[in-house]
């Protein structure tokens, strides 16, 4: 079975820097894209960054560059966000995806992890 | 940036009743749309891809229709668990972008 687990969410201050992790299984890592979807309280989906498998492309959205980096260790099978800078409109529940396709990048997700809750508060 | 619509917000239907939701592209996206649907608490989870493709275990009841700008998702006989809300995904252009959903409420 497919499975992505989420984690190191947390409460952190305007400024501050937050990584998160989300751990995969069930399938060959390496070989597919990985994507950071974020969802604030009460919203909608947001589309946040993604990665080609081997970490070759990157793509950030234009809300996040240059403050967000996307990385992942295929030895370890996790894909990673390594969140600074943070803002309070940065609060949100973030998903990790698998990306489905013939694109680089992939096209569609599926599936998603369980989310990991990001609390940018003062 | 293509922007994806959602129609309506809210869609008020009775169990076993039909249900169908549209989502309108700013330009056309071909057939490069996905749904996903996301039950309270839970993770979104994919419907469709290619905007009529069923993903795994997707039941029949459930028919994505629709290429170009305009795209509906329709629920022959609603079941409790498909009150929920959708999002549906253009995956034509960077960065791909979701719709604003539509919740799917009992009425």
């Amino acid at each position: 079975e497919v499975q992505l687990v989420d984690s190191g969410g947390g409460l952190v201050q305007p400024g501050g820097s937050l990584r998160l992790s989300c751990s995969a299984s069930g399938f060959t890592f390496s070989t597919y894209a990985m994507h950071w979807v974020r969802q604030a309280p009460g919203k909608g989906l947001e589309y946040v960054s993604g990665i080609s498998s081997k970490g070759g492309s990157t793509y950030y959205a234009d809300s996040v560059k240059g403050r967000f980096t996307i990385f992942r260790d295929d030895s370890k099978n996790t894909l990673y966000l390594q969140m600074s800078s943070l803002r309070t409109e940065d609060t949100a529940v973030y998903y990790c995806v698998k990306a489905e396709g013939n694109n680089y990048l992939g096209n569609w997700f599926d599936p998603w992890g369980q989310g990991t809750l990001v609390t940018v508060s003062s | 940036e293509i922007v994806v619509t959602q129609s309506p917000t809210t869609l008020s239907v009775s169990p076993g009743e039909r249900a169908t939701l549209s989502c309108r592209a700013s330009q056309s996206v071909s057939s490069n749309l996905a749904w996903y649907h996301q039950k309270p608490g839970q993770a979104p989870s994919l419907l469709f891809y290619g905007a009529s493709t069923r993903a795994t275990g997707v039941p029949a009841r459930f028919t994505g229709s629709g290429s170009g700008t305009e795209f509906t998702l329709t629920i022959s006989s609603l079941q409790s668990e498909d009150f929920a809300v959708y999002y549906c995904q253009q995956y034509l252009n960077w960065p791909y972008t979701f719709g604003q959903g539509t919740k799917l409420e009992i009425k």
